[in-house]
């Protein structure tokens, strides 16, 4: 068993429909990170959050420390979204551990 | 733009040659980490310079090495190459070996083993 783990691991939505990707990890965690990497490869860091809920424009991220769970939601979705969504969580040691991503396709 | 750059972005070796990878980290970022990426894949970890030390190293051998220089940017090498080492190699920058600290991506190295 991953020790992050991520669902679904491909999404299709209509552009407009609300989005939301899950992620749950299994050990001990200082932060956790919601990445978006594009075809080609560029990773961009979306959020990083220890506690509660982050927002940045039509994007939000939760976590639930003592479920060990976070989601990052998407409102009002386009097709510029389209993307990987990769969860990464930051442990004691000076690693990230990436879940294996969300791909998804947002089409018109 | 996140202002960390890698070079070369794309790659071609065969089996058993050696790869240099480069990595120029954010203006100001003291540390730099690199991860390998394989198709479909999550990236790995494989290990994080702090000041031109080794500060945390994944779970890969010591075939791959890595050196960061007083400038901050950092290469990171691969000997006597495999077909498994194909791979995006991504390296990121961020302001301390903290990994609570944001981590600022490039584009990543696409490294073909033939």
């Amino acid at each position: 068993k991953n020790e992050v783990e991520q669902s679904p691991q491909n999404l299709t939505a209509q552009e407009g429909e609300f989005i939301t990707i899950n992620c749950s990890y299994s050990v001990g965690i200082s932060a956790l990170h919601w990445l978006q990497q594009h075809p080609g490869g560029g990773i961009v860091s979306l959020f990083m959050l220890s506690s509660g809920k982050k927002k940045h424009g039509r994007l939000i991220a939760t976590i639930n420390i003592q479920e060990k769970h976070s989601s990052l939601h998407i409102t009002a979705s386009h097709p510029r979204d389209s993307a990987v969504y990769i969860c990464a969580v930051a442990g004691t040691a000076s690693k990230l551990t990436f879940g294996t991503g969300t791909r998804l396709q947002v089409t018109l | 733009e996140t202002g960390v750059t890698q070079s070369p972005t794309h790659l071609i070796k065969t089996r058993g040659q050696q790869v240099t990878l480069r990595c120029s980290s954010q203006s100001g970022h003291n540390t730099v980490s690199w991860y390998q990426q394989a198709l479909g894949q999550g990236p790995q970890f494989i290990f994080q310079y702090y000041r031109e030390e080794e500060n945390g190293r994944g779970n890969f051998p010591p075939r791959f090495s890595g050196l960061q220089f007083p400038n901050y940017s950092s290469e990171l090498n691969v000997n006597a190459l495999e077909l498994d080492d194909s791979a995006l190699y991504l390296c990121a920058s961020s302001l301390s070996g903290r990994t609570k600290n944001i981590q600022y991506f490039g584009a990543g190295t696409r490294l073909s083993v033939l």
